[in-house]
């Protein structure tokens, strides 16, 4: 059964900072994996997917990677600004396609 | 904003009782997926709907059953609620074929609370 685990859970920081939020999965065999981001109460918004095949994406200020060997991934945003207060969570397809989803890691970044 | 709506928006039932969650589809999207996100939790696959037809289920028990109409709108119903049901439940749809499948879009969610 595949487990997603995210740290840090909780994350405080100033504006300007650059950040690393890390997504860890136990079984390698992976279809794709994606990051999303979800506001207070609200739905998921898909900020970057990787397929197995590839090894990062990029979108704006945002870097995600991918090392399937070891199982993990890490979003990079760069330069934070308060709008990306939120909480980030990864979710890892399988041979099943269907996804499983971390906890996430709420972000806070304070002016 | 997705085109994706959910209705309603926030939902208080007592234990026992039944409830219907409703999901508008984007245009063009066919297939669709439910999830339920208890509070601090990641979201967890119910099932996924393709052509109105079941085509995949996670861990949940059959009191958990789902509808898509031919307007791939769909609905996920709960009968006999229990307080463990108390959460967000979302809808997200995609195409099923095409550059764009991978991608889902998330409905703003139903917060449901059971008393």
């Amino acid at each position: 059964k595949q487990e997603v685990t995210q740290i840090p859970a909780a994350l405080s920081v100033p504006e300007g900072e650059n950040l690393v939020l890390n997504c860890s999965f136990t079984d390698s065999a992976i279809y794709n994996l994606q990051w999303f981001r979800q506001d207070p109460g609200k739905g998921l918004t898909s900020l970057l997917l990787i397929q197995s095949s590839q090894r990062e994406q990029t979108s704006g200020r945002l870097n995600a990677s991918l090392d399937k060997s070891s199982g993990r991934s890490t979003l990079y945003i760069a330069a934070s600004q308060p709008g990306d207060s939120a909480t980030y969570l990864c979710a890892v397809k399988g041979g099943s396609y269907i996804p499983t989803f971390g906890r996430g890691t709420s972000l806070i970044v304070h002016p | 904003e997705t085109g994706v709506t959910q209705s309603p928006t926030h939902l208080i039932k007592t234990r026992g009782q039944q409830v219907t969650l409703r999901c508008s589809s984007q245009s063009g999207h066919n297939t669709v997926s439910w999830y339920q996100q208890a509070l601090g939790q990641g979201p967890q696959f119910i099932f996924q709907y393709y052509r109105e037809e079941e085509n995949g289920r996670g861990n949940f028990p059959p009191r958990f059953s789902g509808l898509q109409f031919p307007n791939y709108s769909s609905e996920l119903n709960v009968n006999a609620l229990e307080l463990d049901d108390s959460a967000l439940y979302l809808c997200a749809t995609r195409a099923s074929s095409g550059k764009e499948q991978e991608t889902q879009y998330f409905g703003p969610g139903t917060r449901l609370l059971v008393l």
